[in-house]
């Protein structure tokens, strides 16, 4: 099947600590996306990625990294700099850049200890 | 302005009941207009997807958009618990820019 899969579907961060949050597709889609979703606030866009090795930040970069080494693959580091980490994160892909539709994965819910 | 507004709900209906779900948006430029639902801790699934305006209908679904009003909306006709859910609107803007509602929240009670 063909698919956005975000792993894990849990997790938990410790003060200081950095965490990652995977993203894999195999729609083969140029594009990547993550979003960032908490009550009442909508989606916000964190990064987003054209093409391989290419990124650029979106409205709530602060605290967040990313890379595009590979196709497929989107990962997103929460590092110890983003005060606030608790949310919903959410990964899409599109066939270009400039395509109308995104589809997302299932989600990772992160939470503080 | 926020580009996107949709009114958060929540929204409770009977079963059977008709159910509308509206947003509306401030850039006249938009031309695609999307409508997701999302189940409670999973993501956005795609439900409707409309261009311009019009009507388009999927079954128990009707999208129908308005440019002149700037407003579109999402009919569920004979409402299902299973279509208790949050349904988002979205609409691409220019670049890479995605548009989301905030999502209304509906409950389907049996």
């Amino acid at each position: 099947d063909g698919g956005i899969t975000q792993s894990p579907k849990y997790l938990f961060r410790k003060e200081g600590q950095n965490v990652t949050l995977s993203c894999e597709q195999n729609l083969n889609h140029d594009a990547m996306y993550w979003y960032r979703q908490d009550p009442g606030q909508g989606l916000r866009l964190i990064y987003y990625s054209q093409i391989v090795n290419d990124f650029q930040k979106g409205d709530i970069a602060e605290g967040y990294s990313v890379s595009r080494e590979k196709k497929e693959s989107f990962p997103l580091t929460v590092t110890s700099a983003q005060k606030n980490p608790t949310a919903f994160y959410l990964c899409a892909s599109s066939i270009s850049a400039q395509a109308n539709i995104q589809y997302f994965g299932a989600g990772t819910r992160l939470s503080v200890l | 302005q926020k580009e996107v507004e949709q009114d958060p709900g929540p929204l409770s209906v009977p079963e059977g009941a008709i159910v509308s779900l509206n947003c509306t948006y401030s850039n006249s430029a938009f031309q695609y207009f999307m409508w997701y639902r999302q189940y409670s801790r999973k993501g956005p699934e795609l439900l409707m997807y409309t261009y311009s305006s019009g009507n388009k209908e999927d079954g128990r679904f009707t999208a129908q958009v308005d440019k002149s009003s700037k407003y579109i909306s999402l009919f569920i006709r004979d409402s299902q618990p299973s279509d208790s859910a949050t349904y988002l609107c979205a609409m691409p803007g220019t670049g890479n820019q995605f548009y989301f509602g905030t999502g209304t929240s509906l409950t389907v009670i049996p």
